[in-house]
C-alpha cells in the first residue's frame, strides 16, 4: 500500500521562477495538508484541503502561494515568482478525514532551493 | 493560541544511556499529543501518541505520558541505541475553531554515538 508520495524530492529554482510541488496521498485519503519547514525550524501548517476544497488556509502567506486539490490527480502547492526566503522543506501530509482526529501520515518532502 | 515548546538540542548521548527530550504546550481545549521522528533525509513518521490526560503513549522502546496538570508530554527512552539518531518533533492536535492543524515543536536533534 503505498504511502504519500511528494514528487519532485529536490526543486531547484532561480529567483522569480515558478515551483509547483505535487502531493499524492495515501490510497482512500481524502484530505491534505501541507506544511513548510524552513532550516533550524519545526514544521509550521500552511493549508488544508479537501478534494476541490480548500477548508484552512490560515497558514498561507497572502502572496505567491496558492494550492489545489482537484477532483482528479494530485494536490498542486504552487509558488510564483519565488525569493531566495522561499527555500524550504515541504511536506505534505494526508488523513481519512472526519470530524475527529485521523491520523496524518506524511510524505517524505520536497526540498526547495532558489538559487 | 496553540503552541509547542521543546528543549533545544542537539543531544548528544552515548549508546544505552537514558533519554529524556521535554516538551510542554499551550493548547485550548483538550488536546491530543504526539511525538514524531525524522529521519536525515525524510519525512516526518509517528512514533506515539496519547489522546487524553493520563494516558500513556509508547513505541520501541520510546514512551510518552500525557500530564494536564503540568501540560507536558516527554518523551523517555531508557537505553538508545545508535539507531535512535534522528530529529523529534512534539506535536499537538486540537480541533477547536475547525482547525485540523497540527503545531509542532521546533524539534531536538539526537545523536547517539557508540
Amino acid at each position: 500500500n503505498a504511502g504519500v508520495m511528494q514528487n519532485p524530492r529536490h526543486l531547484v529554482r532561480r529567483r522569480g521562477q515558478e515551483a509547483r510541488l505535487r502531493c499524492s496521498p495515501m490510497k482512500g485519503h481524502s484530505h491534505v495538508y501541507w506544511y513548510r519547514q524552513l532550516p533550524e525550524e519545526g514544521l509550521k501548517f500552511m493549508v488544508y484541503l479537501q478534494k476541490e476544497n480548500i477548508i484552512d488556509e490560515s497558514g498561507m502567506p497572502k502572496e505567491r502561494f496558492s494550492a489545489e486539490f482537484p477532483k482528479e490527480g494530485p494536490s498542486i502547492l504552487r509558488i510564483q515568482q519565488v525569493v531566495r526566503g522561499d527555500s524550504a522543506a515541504y511536506f505534505c501530509a494526508s488523513s481519512g478525514g472526519g470530524s475527529s482526529y485521523n491520523e496524518q501520515f506524511f510524505g517524505p518532502g520536497t526540498r526547495l532551493t532558489v538559487l | 493560541g496553540n503552541s509547542v515548546t521543546q528543549m533545544e538540542g542537539p543531544v548528544t548521548l552515548s549508546e544505552e544511556a537514558f533519554l529524556t527530550i521535554n516538551c510542554t504546550y499551550t493548547a485550548t481545549g483538550y488536546p491530543s499529543l504526539f511525538w514524531y521522528v525524522q529521519y536525515p533525509g525524510e519525512g516526518l513518521q509517528l512514533l506515539l501518541k496519547a489522546t487524553k490526560a493520563d494516558d500513556k503513549g509508547s513505541n520501541k522502546g520510546f514512551e510518552a505520558t500525557y500530564r494536564k496538570e503540568t501540560t507536558s508530554f516527554h518523551l523517555e527512552k531508557g537505553s538508545v541505541q545508535v539507531s535512535d539518531s534522528a530529529v523529534y518533533f512534539c506535536a499537538l492536535y486540537s480541533s477547536g475553531a475547525g482547525s485540523y492543524q497540527l503545531t509542532f515543536g521546533k524539534g531536538t536533534k539526537l545523536s547517539v554515538i557508540p
